[in-house]
């Protein structure tokens, strides 16, 4: 089983949709969470960074952690189609050797459309 | 001003040839790190350096090898290449948190 699952979509949505990106994870020592943009051939971008439960809001995205449920989701408002990009969860735990060290999930292609 | 930025963009070799990839990052941040991301986009750490030491490094065979001459750089030499070495190679740099990515080195082994 992978440390950190991904819906691996493709994803295709009309403009102003609401977009639901979503992760599981099975490792209970990630403490801080990312979402991760990247557009086609070039580097990913970072989006959200949260290391609490909750929800964290940044314009149209909503990040949301549940920790108990280990479990988290980025939420775009109002898509547009410059969203179009895959979308990339990443963990890391809190310290020990395994400091600084991004687990990725295996990343989500949407697509939207006008 | 890139914050990250690597070279070359893209690189074409043969099998067996030894190559390099260089990075730089201009953040002043102490960490930096070199992913590979394979043809279906995951992304899989290979090495971390702190402040010109090693301080991760995910079995990734020792015929790649990195090179930290200053905090600012951070090299991957790869030797005796081989075709499932092709893949986009990420220079990455962090100050402590979150991390940031360089435009990325695409490598094509023939």
């Amino acid at each position: 089983q992978k440390e950190v699952e991904q819906d691996p979509g493709p994803l295709s949505v009309p403009e102003g949709a609401i977009v639901s990106l979503n992760c599981t994870y099975s490792n209970s020592a990630f403490q801080y969470f990312m979402w991760y943009r990247q557009y086609s051939r070039k580097g990913p971008e970072l989006l959200m960074y949260t290391y609490s439960s909750g929800n964290k809001e940044d314009g149209r995205f909503t990040a949301q952690v549940d920790k108990s449920s280990k479990y988290i989701s980025l939420f775009i408002r109002d898509s547009q189609p410059s969203d179009s990009a895959t979308y990339l969860c990443a963990m890391r735990h809190a310290g020990g050797t395994s400091y600084g060290k991004l687990t990725f999930g295996q990343g989500t292609i949407l697509t939207v459309h006008p | 001003d890139t914050a990250v930025s690597q070279t070359p963009k893209y690189l074409v070799t043969q099998m067996g040839n030894d190559k390099s990839i260089k990075c730089e990052q201009n953040l002043g941040h102490d960490t930096m790190y070199w992913y590979k991301q394979d043809s279906k986009k995951f992304l899989k750490i290979m090495f971390s350096y702190n402040n010109k030491e090693l301080i991760i490094n995910e079995t990734v065979p020792n015929r790649f090898s990195p090179k930290s001459p200053d905090k600012a750089h951070l090299n991957l030499h790869i030797n005796s290449l081989e075709l499932g070495d092709s893949a986009v190679y990420f220079c990455a740099s962090s100050p402590g948190d979150t991390q940031y990515f360089g435009p990325g080195t695409r490598l094509t082994v023939l």
